[in-house]
């Protein structure tokens, strides 16, 4: 069965940029019938949406992180990724990809991965 | 401030029915499809419900999913020890072109 795997360094300095990738195993990124997005969790709170690509590159973001969001598609590897911006202790948070079945749910999750930012 | 309400805390004994609720408005819960996940620590989250109601392949049948209007439930009945863990709500919301969460219920099974 498909399954996603987030990956990307755990301590980000604030002003950088966090870098996370979400590789897709048993199972092609490249399908018509399904989305790829990222959402997170900050210690003690709740799921924020963060934002979804297609696998053409077509993307739509989480309005409150839009002007510090960029996602990418790479079908030759079966993976996608994520870059915030400018990031501050508020984006402390474990990082989840899903893929989402469209404007219905995320039905696959990876585990997640936890990143923290601090100097 | 989740945009999606959940109670923080249910609790039930072994083989009881529990409910959870999840109360927003018509520009999510009351015009789009309802979602509801468990989350287990150390694993990756699981899709319980989709579409509202329905039940991917190797979810137990002891988990079911309604809406009416602008509100929500995930039943569980059978309830067993490892149902304790957090469970979460989530619908696209259309106003403010976002997906949108409820802030999660802690389900103890006593």
């Amino acid at each position: 069965h498909l399954q996603l795997q987030e990956s990307g360094p755990g301590l980000v300095k604030p002003s950088e940029t966090l870098s996370l990738t979400c590789s897709v195993s048993n199972g092609s990124i490249n399908t018509w019938s399904y989305y790829w997005g990222w959402i997170r969790q900050p210690p003690g709170k709740g799921l924020e949406w963060i934002g979804t690509i297609y696998y053409s590159g077509s993307a739509h973001y989480n309005p409150s992180l839009k002007s510090r969001v960029t996602m990418s598609v790479d079908t030759s590897k079966n993976q996608f990724s994520l870059k915030l911006t400018s990031v501050t202790a508020a984006d402390t948070a474990v990082y989840y990809c899903a893929r989402e079945m469209y404007m219905d749910a995320f039905d696959i999750w990876g585990q997640g991965t936890m990143v923290t930012v601090s100097s | 401030q989740s945009v999606l309400t959940q109670p923080p805390s249910a609790s039930g004994t072994p083989g009881q029915k529990v409910t959870i609720s999840c109360s927003g408005s018509s520009s999510n819960i009351g015009g789009n499809f309802i979602s509801w996940y468990q989350f287990l620590p150390g694993t990756a989250p699981k899709l319980l419900i989709y579409s509202s109601n329905q039940r991917p392949s190797g979810v137990p049948d002891r988990f079911s999913g309604s809406k009416s209007g602008t509100s929500a439930s995930l039943a569980i009945s059978g309830l067993q020890s490892e149902d304790d863990t957090h469970y979460y709500c989530a619908a696209w919301d259309a106003s403010l072109n976002s997906w949108v969460f409820g802030g999660g219920t802690k389900l103890t099974v006593l």
